[in-house]
């Protein structure tokens, strides 16, 4: 499992509300990720991380921000959570260049 | 950036049949091509994966081909069982920062005993 842990892994909350999911590895790997994953989308990058403090957006960016301030944690915010932000989160963390590996998955429900 | 699409999206094979999911990208300097299987409720797999200087790897019951000219590569299961049953996901990693990968939609295998 690469040492991920995902916290919560269940959350459910109103809109409007702000929301922030944990990501932890215990493996000192420099790259992070964070996902959503809808039917019919696959798995679509919201945002990464190359190292603490280094973050860069991804495809599916908007209404979310993240935050490393250390190299084993890294924070997805929903400022103002929406229904169309109920999703299944995961996290993954890159081994060297090349393999990605996730975490168990956060299951969000906005209502 | 980098686009990915993956075919079928659903497959029902009969048990001890092979299954064949395909996918096609759009970078051709992509390098890095990797294959992961989710169960329901489960979290995505690594299973196998091929990089751009390799045209085949196998491991066991799977396999995946990749044809650079065209663009596309390809997952095998041979000899298909019940466990093989799940949604399987294709990706490319594009050039760039962040070893990011693009992912297919995904595909729900089913194998029917």
């Amino acid at each position: 499992d690469a040492g991920i842990t995902q916290s919560p892994r269940h959350k459910v909350t109103e809109t409007g509300t702000p929301v922030t999911l944990r990501c932890h590895q215990t493996e000192n790997h420099r790259y992070m990720y964070w996902y959503r994953q809808d039917p019919g989308h696959g798995l679509r990058l919201i945002h990464y991380s190359y190292g603490v403090k280094d973050t860069d957006k991804g495809e599916v960016s908007d209404g979310y921000s993240v935050s490393r301030s250390k190299t084993e944690d890294f924070l997805l915010t929903l400022e103002s959570a929406t229904s169309s932000q109920t999703s299944v989160y995961f996290c993954a963390i890159s081994v060297g260049t090349r393999e990605q590996y996730f975490g168990p998955g956060t299951r969000l429900t906005v209502t | 950036g980098e686009n990915v699409e993956q075919h079928p999206s659903t497959l029902s094979v009969q048990e001890g049949d092979s299954a064949v999911i395909k996918c096609t990208y759009s970078d051709s300097a992509s390098n890095y091509f990797p294959w992961y299987k989710q169960e329901l409720g489960k979290r995505p797999q690594l299973i196998i994966d091929i990089r751009s200087n390799v045209g085949e790897k196998k491991d066991q019951r799977i396999a995946v081909t990749l044809n650079k000219t065209a663009k596309h590569f390809s997952l095998h299961i041979t000899e298909t069982q019940p466990e093989d049953s799940a949604v399987y996901f294709c990706a490319a990693k594009g050039v760039g920062d962040g070893n990011k990968l693009v992912f297919g939609a995904g595909t729900i295998l089913r194998v029917k005993s």
